[in-house]
């Protein structure tokens, strides 16, 4: 099994530029999520998924969108992006949301 | 509103010592108790974790102890080793439809073990 595995590991973006973050994961997990860790604020919810079809709103959704067509699968889209989506992002699937949650290796994404 | 604070924000402990890493929580919806362990450039992996009904959970050198009525839960590591040099995180998750279905993160303590 992969795991949880997470495209790209970098990226660069201009400001207002669009881009899709691409998580999955072969754990057949009904629970996926995507957190942002910014330096001293730990990691904050942006949005997550039940199941196929059902995504919902986390801490910070504001800028990014979300599906979930299947359930190995999780996109996050960033739809204008801005400087101050500037962050590490981690994806994240488990049997559900207060159960273990198993993290992907993270996307580093810089907006200039 | 940060609901989990975490402290301290830096630790430094001598091998073979004990670390002890404290978190508070506001939002008595709460029912999910972890935390994780982040090494460089990886993504958080769970250590341990507890629910409310027991008061404290022990494995290996690690060990949480919760306090319900304080709204307090502690990570012990006994017998610090070089290799615990990490940044550790404590989370809480509430009872499904408590809130945001998903983890809300303390802002982690950076934890050195001198050899």
């Amino acid at each position: 099994n992969a795991g949880v595995t997470q495209t790209p590991k970098f990226q660069v973006l201009k400001t207002g530029q669009s881009m899709t973050l691409q998580c999955a994961q072969d754990m057949n997990h009904e629970y996926m999520s995507w957190y942002r860790q910014d330096p001293g604020m730990g990691l904050r919810l942006i949005h997550y998924s039940v199941g196929a079809g059902i995504t919902d709103q986390g801490e910070v959704p504001n800028g990014y969108n979300v599906s979930r067509s299947t359930t190995e699968d999780f996109p996050l889209r960033l739809l204008s992006a801005a400087p101050s989506q500037t962050s590490v992002y981690f994806c994240a699937s488990g049997q559900g949301a207060n159960y273990e949650q198993y993290f992907g290796p993270g996307t580093r994404l810089t907006v200039t | 509103q940060q609901q989990v604070k975490q402290s301290p924000q830096s630790l430094i402990v001598q091998k073979g010592g004990i670390s002890i890493i404290n978190c508070a929580y506001e939002n008595t919806a709460f029912d999910y108790f972890p935390w994780y362990q982040q090494f460089p450039g990886k993504g958080p992996a769970l250590l341990i974790a507890i629910r409310p009904d027991v008061s404290e959970k022990k494995e290996g050198r690690f060990t949480i102890s919760f306090n319900k009525s304080a709204k307090q839960f502690s990570l012990h590591i006994m017998d610090s080793q070089p290799g615990d040099s990490a940044t550790y995180f404590c989370a809480a998750s509430p009872a499904s439809g408590g809130g945001a279905d998903g983890l809300t993160f303390g802002k982690g303590t950076h934890l050195i073990i001198q050899p």
